[in-house]
C-alpha cells in the first residue's frame, strides 16, 4: 500500500514561535493533500486542502494567515502553524490522494503539537 | 452538504463474538463512497473497508464487512471473530465521486472495546 509520512511525530514549542509539520507521500505522487485537526475524542476536522502548486483552499474558521500550507511537489506537502499559542496545542494529520485511485487517501502518522 | 451520523460513542463486545456499528448518512448526490476507517491507540487513521455506491453488493474484508442500504442511507460496519487488535475508534466517512479534491466527511467516531 501507499505510505504516507509525517514529521515529526511529537513537537513542543514555545508560545509565539512557530512549527513546521511535513507530510510526505514515500511511494506515490500526491496530486491532493489534506490537513485535519483531531481533538481528545473527536473526529478529524478538515482544515485545509491542498493540490500541488496551488493555493490552499481553506475550510471556514480556519486562519489561513496562523496556518500556512504549501504543498510545493507531487510528494510534499507542509503545514506551518504561525505564533502558535496554547489553544493551537492539538493533533494533526495530513492525508494524501494519488489521482483518483478509488477515492481512497493514506493517512500520516499525525503530529501532536504541545504550545506552552 | 453532506452529513455522517454514528450514533453509538461507545461499545464493547467479547472477543471471538460479532459487533455491529451503525452509521447514517444524508446526500442528494448518487454517485458517492463509504468507508469505514479505524484509528487505534497509536492514532494511525487506516482504511478497513471501502463501499461504491453504485453496487449493490456489500463489501467484505475478511472479518469486517458493511451492510449497505442506500436507499436507507444506512452503511453499518459487521465486525466478526473480534480480536483484541480490534479496540480502537472507528470512523464512518462519506466521499462524493466528483474529482481527486473530494474530500472526506467523518462521523463523530464509535470507540469499540473488545475484551478479552
Amino acid at each position: 500500500g501507499a505510505v504516507v509520512s509525517q514529521h515529526p511525530s511529537r513537537v513542543i514549542c514555545k508560545s509565539g514561535t512557530s512549527v513546521k509539520i511535513e507530510c510526505r507521500s514515500l511511494d506515490f505522487q500526491a496530486t491532493t493533500m489534506f490537513w485535519y485537526r483531531q481533538f481528545p475524542k473527536q473526529s478529524l476536522m478538515l482544515m485545509a486542502t491542498s493540490n500541488e502548486g496551488s493555493k490552499a483552499t481553506y475550510e471556514q474558521g480556519v486562519e489561513k494567515d496562523k496556518f500556512l500550507i504549501n504543498h510545493a511537489s507531487l510528494t510534499l506537502s507542509t503545514l506551518t502553524v504561525t505564533s502558535a499559542h496554547p489553544e493551537d496545542s492539538s493533533f494533526y494529520i495530513c492525508s494524501a490522494r494519488r489521482g483518483w485511485v478509488r477515492g481512497e487517501a493514506f493517512f500520516g502518522q499525525g503530529t501532536r503539537l504541545t504550545v506552552v | 452538504a453532506q452529513t455522517v451520523t454514528q450514533s453509538q460513542p461507545e461499545m464493547s463486545v467479547q472477543e471471538a463474538e460479532t459487533v455491529t456499528l451503525s452509521c447514517t448518512y444524508d446526500t442528494s448526490e448518487s454517485n458517492y463512497y463509504l468507508f469505514w476507517y479505524k484509528q487505534p491507540p497509536s492514532r494511525q487513521m487506516i482504511l478497513v473497508i471501502r463501499q461504491e455506491a453504485y453496487k449493490q453488493q456489500n463489501a467484505t474484508e475478511n472479518r469486517f464487512s458493511v451492510n449497505f442500504q442506500k436507499a436507507a442511507k444506512s452503511f453499518s460496519l459487521k465486525i466478526s471473530d473480534s480480536q483484541l487488535g480490534d479496540t480502537a475508534m472507528y470512523f464512518c466517512a462519506f466521499m462524493l465521486k466528483e474529482t481527486s479534491g473530494s474530500r472526506l466527511t467523518f462521523g463523530e467516531g464509535t470507540q469499540l472495546t473488545v475484551n478479552p
